[in-house]
């Protein structure tokens, strides 16, 4: 069992439409998350940090954390052709020098113009 | 924005050859690590460093080495690469400050041996 899992997709959704991506984990000390947005043959670029529960909003992204269900949520409103990526999760626990950050697979995600 | 450089971006060369891909970053960040990445697939650990003359093997087994002698350096290299090396590797670095778990990467060194 992977601590954290995110579905592969892949999603293809309309453009304008609003995009839900997902992350499950196991481990309940994770208080960091983070999202990652990957273009094709490119470096994975942070996109949003959050700590602990609650939303977190950035022009048309949103991230949000329900940690008593170990589940963090992406919203992208107004979806672009643009946003077309692999988006990875990401999290740690309380920070320390053997704190790991752990990545979910990606989901890639696909808008139709 | 990240400022986390890798040279070269793109690399063709054949079996049994040794290559060493570059890391650098500007923002004095102590932790680096280099990642495995094949298309379309998960991120894998391979090698990471909390600090000069500090260096430790990652998750996934690989056969490339890594050195830290300098701060903002974290070179990697295959000393006899072989078509199973092909792959793209990612280096990163991570803040300590502030948003202190967040982690920046470079653009990726494609590789492909022949």
């Amino acid at each position: 069992q992977k601590e954290v899992e995110q579905d592969p997709g892949p999603l293809s959704v309309p453009e304008g439409a609003i995009v839900s991506l997902n992350c499950t984990y196991s481990n309940s000390a994770f208080q960091y998350f983070m999202w990652y947005r990957q273009y094709s043959r490119k470096g994975p670029e942070l996109l949003m940090y959050t700590y602990s529960s609650g939303n977190k909003e950035d022009g048309r992204f949103t991230a949000q954390v329900d940690k008593s269900s170990k589940y963090i949520s992406l919203f992208i409103r107004d979806s672009q052709p643009s946003d077309s990526a692999t988006y990875l999760c990401a999290m740690s626990a309380k920070y320390s020098s053997a704190s790991k950050i752990i990545f979910g697979s990606g989901t890639r995600l696909s808008i139709r113009p | 924005e990240a400022d986390i450089y890798q040279t070269p971006r793109y690399l063709v060369i054949g079996t049994g050859k040794k290559i060493t891909l570059e890391c650098s970053q500007t923002m004095g960040h102590d932790k680096m690590y280099w990642y495995q990445q094949d298309p379309g697939m998960e991120l894998h650990l391979i090698h990471y460093s909390y600090g000069v003359n500090s260096t430790e093997k990652g998750d996934l087994s690989s056969e490339s080495t890594v050195s830290r002698i300098r701060t903002e350096h974290f070179p990697l290299t295959l000393e006899s690469a072989r078509p199973s090396h092909t792959s793209q590797y990612l280096c990163a670095s991570r803040s300590q400050t502030g948003s202190g778990n967040t982690i920046y990467f470079g653009e990726g060194s494609w590789l492909t041996v022949v």
